[in-house]
């Protein structure tokens, strides 16, 4: 089976641009969870889904949203982005709330 | 809100050794669930073991154990006979319980950097 896959692994882009990473949970899985990661800060949660709805919500500002679909992938999306955004966004997924998350390998994003 | 702290950034052990990474964590709750994650360099981020709370009995997974101390809010990791492959950022980390609304959300300790020495 499949792990947790996450597009693309590896992205630049600069202040003011828009961004949207993709997840795509093992297969069977239905919740989808982000977190942030930077040396500063560690590890953040960013939002969790789960059969589409949204259920939990980090600490983070209005730029950062995202959205699962019917098929349980799920993207999320940074508007005008900042230098400060510049971190490894990871993705995971577990079979039903409250199982064992499984990560993907995480998108690289740089703001320059 | 829930805490967890490691307190040792970095740790280092000689190959076929035992070592033990540390882990606390504050809350009000009294059912909850705690992992280790273990995060090589290659950045992929893996469950290591798994803790419930409400188990008196501490989880080992092979050559991975924990000492879990509700009472004293510590939950360690001991790693025994280190294998070059164990070389890693390790996590700590903390969920509520499903009755808590049913939040998939981990909080992350900042992690310890473990280095196996051969």
């Amino acid at each position: 089976k499949a792990g947790v896959t996450q597009t693309p692994r590896y992205l630049i882009k600069t202040r003011g641009q828009q961004v949207t990473l993709s997840c795509s949970p093992i297969s069977g899985h239905r919740s989808v969870s982000w977190y942030q990661q930077t040396p500063g800060q560690g590890l953040q949660f960013l939002f969790e889904y789960f059969s589409e709805t949204q259920r939990n919500k980090g600490n983070f500002p209005g730029r950062f949203s995202g959205r699962q679909f019917s098929n349980s992938r799920s993207e999320m999306n940074v508007s005008t982005l900042e230098l400060g955004d510049s971190a490894l966004y990871l993705c995971a997924s577990s079979l039903i709330l409250g199982y064992e998350q499984y990560f993907g390998p995480g998108t690289r994003l740089t703001v320059t | 809100a829930q805490t967890v702290t490691q307190s040792q950034p970095e740790m280092s052990v000689q190959e076929a050794e035992t070592v033990t990474l540390s882990c606390t964590y504050d809350t009000s709750e009294s059912d909850y669930y705690l992992f280790w994650y273990k995060q090589p360099p290659s950045r992929q981020m893996i469950l290591v073991i798994r803790q419930e709370a409400y188990k008196q009995q501490n989880a080992t997974e092979n050559r991975f154990s924990v000492n879990f101390q509700k009472a004293a809010k510590s939950f360690s990791l001991k790693i025994s006979d280190s294998q070059l492959g164990d070389a890693a950022m390790y996590f700590c980390a903390y969920r509520s319980p499903e009755t808590q609304g049913g939040s998939e959300k981990l909080v992350f300790g900042k992690g310890t950097k473990l280095t196996v020495n051969p």
